[in-house]
This record gives C-alpha cells, structure tokens and sequence, in this order.
C-alpha cells in the first residue's frame, strides 16, 4: 500500500516568512496530491491540491509542487500570517501524512 | 446544502463494550472514508467504501473492527470489546467519484466522534 511520510513535524517562522513542507510517497500509481489544514478541535479542511499532469499549482499565497519521478511534493506558504496557524497534513491515495505543526509568530 | 455528519459527537464507555459510530455523508458523494486520529497525531485510514464495490478494508488495526455501508450512504463504523488503545477521534469523511483510482477528489470530513474508553 501506500506510505506518506512528512516532514518536519513541527515548523515555527516569524509573520511574514515563507513556510515549506515536504512529502514523499511510495506508490507510483498515486494521482492525486491533497493537502488539508487542521485547526485546534476543527474538522481537517483541503487547502489545495495537485493532480499528477501538473508540476504546481498556486492559490494566492499557497502553491503546491509536485516531482513525479522524485516521489515528492511540497506545500509553500508565502507572507504566512497568524492565522495560518494550525497542523497541515499531505496524502496520497488513502494515506496520510503524520503532519506538520506550524506557528507563525507575531 | 449539509456537510458529513457523525453521531454521536461523544462517546464514553466503559472496556469491553461495543460501539457502533455513524456518519452520514453528503448527498451525491459515493465515497466515504473512516479515520482514526489519536491525540495530537495524525490520521490513520481504517475504512474506504466506493459505490457498490468491495470496501478497501486494508486500514483497519484489528478483526474487532467493521464497517458498514447501507444503501450506498449512511456508514456505521462499529468496534467490538472495546479496549482502552481505542480511544481516540473517528473521522468520517466523503467524496464524489469519478472511475479514477480510489480517493482521487477532495475529501470533505465530519467533526469525528471523540471515543473514551474507561
């Protein structure tokens, strides 16, 4: 089956950086690349994802890039902000990531 | 238009007790998932039903788990001899389908039940 890992686990940046976190996956066969935002009590929510013909896609300021042959693709958030707070998981097929705790700082 | 809902929201009970959860998924969705996510982990798939065809069973920890799905949409998710390692989150989660492989649509999750086990 499928294996996602993560990485890093937990991620801290000052207000206006810029945020990026990494998966890998096992399965070949994998198409579809989602990526949720989990906030504290709340239901995972998708924030964008990524089809296996495209190498990257961008929402405002999140993009996604996707390396096919590398097994890998990434979540960039730009100009994060407070509120971008919150565990971010990635998956693939029925697996997901262990996810990523990011804090934005003031 | 409504989003998945489970029931109950809440759930205590005591070792060696059945549960059954439940999860209504949105109308028109014909995939539906079940998850398990532990305090402060991430999530770990049990369940994946699509349509009329064999339910993807290979996520489930133990043969005190089953699933059921009635009439293409309201799954029950039951756990038998409940033990204390069962405590955690139980998120439902539905999707539509387009004869891709499994889980190729944004998935759309429930607020979980949250299981204690005394």
């Amino acid at each position: 089956g499928e294996n996602v890992e993560q990485h890093p686990s937990t991620l801290s940046v000052q207000e206006g950086d810029s945020a990026v976190i990494k998966c890998t996956y096992s399965d070949s066969a994998s198409n579809y690349f989602p990526w949720y935002k989990q906030e504290l009590g709340k239901r995972p929510q998708l924030i964008i994802d990524i089809r296996s013909n495209v190498g990257e896609k961008k929402d405002q300021r999140i993009a996604v890039t996707l390396n096919k042959t590398a097994k890998h693709f990434s979540l960039h958030i730009t100009e994060t902000q407070p509120e971008d707070s919150a565990v971010y998981f990635c998956a693939a097929f029925l697996r997901f990531g262990a996810g990523t705790r990011l804090t934005v700082k003031p | 238009g409504a989003g998945v809902s489970q029931s109950p929201s809440n759930k205590v009970t005591e070792k060696g007790k059945d549960v059954e959860l439940r999860c209504d998924p949105i109308s028109g969705h014909t995939a539906l998932y079940w998850y398990r996510q532990s305090l402060g982990q991430g999530l770990e798939f049990l369940i994946y039903f699509q349509g009329n065809s064999a339910p993807d069973k290979s996520g489930l920890p133990s043969d005190r788990f089953s699933a059921e799905r009635t009439g293409g949409s309201v799954s029950t998710l039951t756990i038998q001899r409940t033990q204390q390692e069962d405590s955690a989150v139980y998120l439902c989660a539905s999707s539509f389908y387009y004869g891709g492989q499994g889980s190729d649509q944004p998935q759309h999750f429930g607020d979980g039940t949250r299981l204690s086990i005394l």
